[in-house]
């Protein structure tokens, strides 16, 4: 089956840097790759996603970009603020989602 | 606020006890999931519905039995679960299995 790997798994920032989220995936079949924020005792919401289709897509502060050579895609967050502070999941779709280990983004005021 | 809504938002139970988390979504999403989701740990895949039927059972024990009345509606019956059962259990849905899945904000269930 598919494998995600996340890096890094904690990110400390500060308020108005960027911050930068990176996952691998393995089955070049992986057509779909979402990102995830889960802020605590919330689900997971969905912020962004890019399909195999395109290489870069952006949403205000978020972006995404995909390397479908390299099987890598990452998460850039601009103008970082406290409320961004929260576990950050990448996901591929091949069949299932197969979710990276979650990345925890502190971002000091 | 989530377009996908799960009750209860807590639920304590005795390994001995039958209890039922439900799953409501009103998006005309014919695809519904059911994960279990450790401290620190990304979701895990439980079950998937579509167009209400069982499509993908992921081993999960028998103690823990989905069922999906029509295409709003999912739930979860629990019977005899274990103290390692005890998780955050998170219901999706979308439109289909290569969509975007939007995610309740779970059933915090621990098992005395």
């Amino acid at each position: 089956g598919e494998n995600v790997e996340q890096h890094p798994s904690t990110l400390s920032v500060q308020e108005g840097d960027s911050a930068v989220i990176k996952c691998t995936y393995s089955d070049s079949a992986s057509n779909y790759f979402p990102w995830y924020k889960q802020e605590l005792g919330k689900g997971p919401q969905l912020i962004i996603d890019i399909r195999s289709n395109v290489g870069e897509k952006k949403d205000q502060r978020i972006a995404v970009t995909l390397n479908k050579t390299a099987k890598h895609f990452s998460l850039h967050i601009t103008e970082t603020q406290p409320e961004d502070s929260a576990v950050y999941f990448c996901a591929a779709n091949f069949n299932k989602f197969y979710f990276g280990s979650g990345t925890k983004l502190n971002v000091k005021p | 606020d989530t377009e996908v809504t799960q009750t209860p938002k807590h639920l304590v139970m005795g390994m001995t006890n039958k209890k039922s988390l439900k799953c409501e979504q009103h998006m005309g999403h014919r695809a519904m999931y059911w994960y279990k989701q450790k401290a620190k740990k990304p979701p895990e895949l439980m079950f998937v519905y579509s167009y209400e039927k069982l499509s993908i059972n992921e081993s999960v024990p028998s103690r823990f039995s989905p069922e999906c009345p029509n295409s709003s509606l999912l739930n979860l019956h629990l019977h005899a679960l274990q103290p390692e059962d005890s998780a955050l259990y998170l219901c999706a849905s979308s439109q289909e299995g290569t969509q975007p899945q939007h995610f309740g904000d779970g059933t915090r269930l621990s098992i005395l």
